[in-house]
């Protein structure tokens, strides 16, 4: 059975950091790319980031672009993403999501994305003074 | 950046009744286009993949249809259970974006 584990959230000042730690179980990791999407309180769903299988590739929403990094472990079956310089904008519930498509050897470096097929329950990350 | 715009933004439906959601893309995605059902205090779920594919587990009542820049989200004879917002999600090019969500409510 596919569980996806958020954790990490919790309140955070304006201008701090943060990081989200979905911790992954009952699939091949590192045969499929990861993503983060948040959803602000009473809101829709957001696209945030995405790494490929292996890692070597990832990509951004413009809203979080260099301010946030994902990032994933393979051998601890783990993804992450580290937030920094934090807004209120930022606050959310972030859940990590399971990308279909599977991937080998060289093909897990590339980020090609489709549908996602498994969603956390999501961790909440609010950013006020 | 591929934007979709669903239409309506909220329904209130009597059970039995059919709801049709749409969800227009702002350029053509061929039928890289996902539905997902959202219930209150719940992840999101995959109800239909690539316009019109069916998905093991969900009701046969849930079915998708269109291509290029227009999507339908169609429920056959609604059921209590059924309220939640439904989002439509283009996977067809970087950055992945969602619809705004149509909210259904039982009457």
């Amino acid at each position: 059975e596919v569980q996806l584990l958020e954790s990490g959230g919790g309140l955070v000042q304006p201008g701090g950091s943060l990081r989200l730690s979905c911790a992954a179980s009952g699939f091949t990791f590192s045969s499929y790319a990861m993503s983060w999407v948040r959803q602000a309180p009473g809101k829709g769903l957001e696209w945030v980031s995405a790494i490929s299988g292996s890692g070597g590739s990832t990509y951004y929403a413009d809203s979080v672009k260099g301010r946030f990094t994902i990032s994933r472990d393979n051998s601890k079956n783990t993804l992450y993403l580290q937030m920094n310089s934090l807004r209120a904008e930022d606050t959310a519930v972030y859940y990590c999501a399971k990308d279909r498509r599977y991937c080998s050897g060289g093909s897990c470096r590339a980020l090609n994305l489709d549908y996602f097929d498994y969603w956390g329950q999501g961790t909440l990350v609010t950013v006020s003074s | 950046e591929i934007v979709l715009t669903q239409s309506p933004d909220f329904q209130s439906v009597t059970p039995k009744e059919k709801v049709t959601i749409t969800c227009r893309a702002s350029q053509s995605i061929g039928s890289s286009l996902h539905w997902y059902q959202q219930k209150p205090d719940q992840s999101p779920k995959l109800l239909i993949k690539y316009a019109s594919q069916s998905i093991s587990g969900v009701p046969s009542r849930f079915s998708g249809s269109g291509s290029g820049t227009d999507f339908t989200l169609t429920i056959n004879s609604l059921e209590a259970e059924d309220a939640a917002t439904y989002y439509c999600h283009q996977s067809s090019s970087l950055p992945q974006t969602f619809g705004q969500g149509t909210k259904v409510e039982i009457k």
